[in-house]
């Protein structure tokens, strides 16, 4: 197993556009997380999913920011009519137990 | 309202010296801390962490102590190696849908040791 990994790695699109990334975490975890990072900032948590379900959401995730697990094994991010201010690195994370979180190498978006 | 505060937003330290990384939080509700050490272009990476009920967990190099009265937390690097220069980014955790826990992060401090 080769860790969790992110695709794609870098995203530049144009401001009102859609945008989609995915997130594989290690196989045997069952918990997976999405968290956002801007710079100068730590990383801010977003969502969490235990399997398919998503248990937990921030007041950071608006309407237009919608998360899905189908089959409880990839996720995927989506965020639509993107906006300036949505350009960060955004991280997934996935974890066997809820501690000790193993990151991926995240999805750098830039909204033009 | 930011819970986890990392003051400095930068150290420098000679190789082989003490690298001392700090933290505060606000939330008494927070029992589990870890350090996280992030590379430009990765995802963070666990470093170390203590439960509320500890105040001080080592791991090689690497040693972390609580003062839940003073609600502060501090990294102990020794011998600092240039290969830590990194930042590092403390952060606390409370439990919530069971056992699953989310995590506060502090904003970072960049470490950066000197051959």
């Amino acid at each position: 197993d080769t860790g969790v990994s992110q695709d794609p790695r870098h995203k530049i699109t144009k401001r009102g556009q859609n945008v989609t990334f995915r997130c594989d975490p290690i196989s045997e975890h069952n918990r997976l997380y999405w968290y956002r990072q801007t710079l100068g900032q730590g990383p801010e948590f977003l969502t969490y999913f235990q399997n398919e379900a998503q248990l937990e959401k921030s007041r950071l995730l608006s309407d237009r920011f919608s998360a899905e697990r189908p089959k409880g094994s990839f996720s995927t991010l989506e965020i639509q009519r993107t906006e300036q201010g949505d350009s960060a690195m955004y991280l997934c994370a996935s974890s066997p137990t809820g501690q000790g979180y193993t990151f991926g190498s995240g999805t750098r978006l830039t909204v033009v | 309202d930011q819970q986890v505060k990392q003051n400095s937003p930068s150290l420098s330290v000679q190789e082989g010296r003490i690298s001392i990384l700090n933290c505060d939080y606000t939330n008494s509700m927070f029992d589990y801390f870890l350090w996280y050490k992030k590379y430009p272009a990765e995802g963070p990476t666990f470093l170390i962490s203590i439960s509320s009920i500890k105040d001080k967990n080592e791991d090689g190099r690497f040693t972390v102590f609580l003062n839940k009265s003073a609600k502060h937390l501090s990294l102990h690097i020794v011998p600092s190696q240039p290969g830590d220069s990194a930042v590092y980014f403390c952060a606390a955790s409370t439990t919530f849908s069971g056992s699953a826990r989310q995590l506060t992060f502090g904003s970072g401090t960049q470490l950066t040791v000197l051959p």
